[in-house]
């Protein structure tokens, strides 16, 4: 079993829904959370950065850490076709421990 | 805030030549940067951790003497690949680690080996 699961998609939504994209974790010892957004050919941008479980808000992006089912959540609201891009979510065990990353999930905002 | 260059964003070179990927963090200094390997439309790999002053560390089955890693200065990290053969081939992504822990990845280098 992989320590991240993600689905890789892809993911198709039209313009102005709200997109919800989710990992799973097997290790407990998991604190730190993040979802990074890359577009083709370029490096992971930081979108989301949080610690143990709760919600964190970020303009049209929401991120939920629900530590007692190992489950995070990215929600994107008002989704615009800029969005369109290959997410992946991140976590670590501690704040200076190696990042274990998902396989990405891929998602397109249909105009 | 939080930039990462990396350079050069694409480079092409002949098997058995060597390259060197230049990593630097713009606007804040990293004790530690990452150097990773994504294969087409896959998940980033750890390939190293590069700490300032000392040797990197690197991850199970990356061959050290063919990943030269040296992060001279709190800015600045660069891989060579030694030797490239084009199973080399791949795009090369460094991150460095922000105050709080965070990583910031550069926009990535696409090396072909013919």
């Amino acid at each position: 079993q992989k320590e991240v699961e993600q689905d890789p998609g892809p993911l198709s939504v039209p313009e102005g829904a709200i997109v919800s994209l989710n990992c799973t974790y097997s290790n407990s010892a998991f604190q730190y959370f993040m979802w990074y957004r890359q577009y083709s050919r370029k490096g992971p941008e930081l979108l989301m950065y949080t610690y143990s479980s709760g919600n964190k808000e970020d303009g049209r992006f929401t991120a939920q850490v629900d530590k007692s089912s190992k489950y995070i959540s990215l929600f994107i609201r008002d989704s615009q076709p800029s969005d369109s891009a290959t997410y992946l979510c991140a976590m670590s065990a501690s704040s200076a421990s190696k990042i274990i990353f998902g396989s990405g999930t891929r998602l397109s905002i249909r105009p | 805030g939080a930039v990462v260059s990396q350079h050069p964003s694409r480079v092409i070179c002949k098997s058995g030549t060597s390259v060197k990927i230049e990593c630097r963090s713009l606007d804040f200094q990293a004790t530690t940067m990452f150097w990773y390997r994504q294969f087409p439309k896959k998940s980033l790999m750890l390939m190293a951790t590069s700490n300032e002053g000392s040797k990197a560390t690197y991850e199970q089955g990356v061959e050290k003497d063919k990943f030269l890693i040296n992060h001279a200065s709190l800015t600045l990290s660069t891989l060579t690949v030694t030797s490239a053969h084009p199973e080399d081939s791949s795009f090369y992504i460094c991150s460095a680690q922000g105050p709080t822990y965070e990583q910031y990845f550069g926009p990535g280098t696409r090396l072909t080996v013919t």
